[in-house]
């Protein structure tokens, strides 16, 4: 099943122009995280945000995170062409075999040039 | 360093035959592994994590099995494909106490 749900489903956008992927997710989560895929590639990991944290930083990135409303958010600040790819969210939700990773459906972003 | 090796990277295979898809991973001891299945265009389906050696949870009741015969290979396999399960595979590990997960780079399944 989902943790993780991704709004929107697309997003296009011209270079230059800030983009906003949104998260929200159901259960308790140890942290969040934040991944990238190209198409027809492996996913590759951005960020991590962890549950006592509410913002975080990395290059252009921006992850915000509320635990109250069980949601996060990433930006990206003066997108390019680049940037044109698929944002996944994912939770980690601790059972008794140890921590496990579920995604939501993902974010396919376009950058127009 | 650490990296991950999937393979192959396209197959194209009949329905009802067999499935092997192997993931190596180096550089790490013990890891966390999974296997993930992606529809076109959708999001990842958690198909298969392991914890240890020959230690397999499954999270969804499907035609695949998994097994892990060592601590750094997790295979992926079916005796009879069926057509549904086409898509696009992921093998990805982490470390217990650090969740961030390396993915390899996938198999792009077609059952024909």
């Amino acid at each position: 099943s989902q943790q993780g749900e991704e709004d929107p489903q697309a997003l296009s956008i011209q270079e230059g122009e800030n983009a906003t992927m949104n998260c929200s997710y159901k259960t308790s989560i140890n942290n969040l995280q934040w991944y990238r895929q190209n198409s027809g590639r492996g996913l590759v990991h951005l960020i991590l945000i962890r549950s006592n944290e509410r913002e975080k930083h990395s290059g252009r990135l921006r992850v915000t995170l509320d635990t109250s409303k069980k949601s996060s958010s990433l930006l990206i600040t003066a997108s390019r062409a680049a940037d044109t790819a698929s944002y996944f969210c994912a939770t980690d939700s601790r059972n008794n075999a140890g921590n496990m990773l579920t995604f939501g459906g993902g974010t396919r972003l376009m950058v127009k040039p | 360093s650490q990296t991950i090796h999937q393979w192959p990277a396209t197959l194209v295979q009949p329905v009802g035959s067999p499935l092997s898809l192997e993931c190596t991973v180096e550089g790490t001891s013990n890891p966390n592994l999974y296997w993930y299945r992606q529809a076109a265009g959708r999001g990842l389906q958690l198909l298969f994590y392991s914890v240890g050696i020959g230690q397999i949870s499954s999270e969804v009741p499907q035609n695949l099995s998994a097994s892990r015969p060592q601590d750094r290979q997790f295979i992926l396999s079916s005796k009879k494909l069926l057509l549904s399960d086409s898509g696009f595979y992921l093998c990805a590990w982490s470390v217990l106490r650090n969740t961030e997960a390396f993915f390899g780079q996938g198999t792009r399944l077609t059952v024909v």
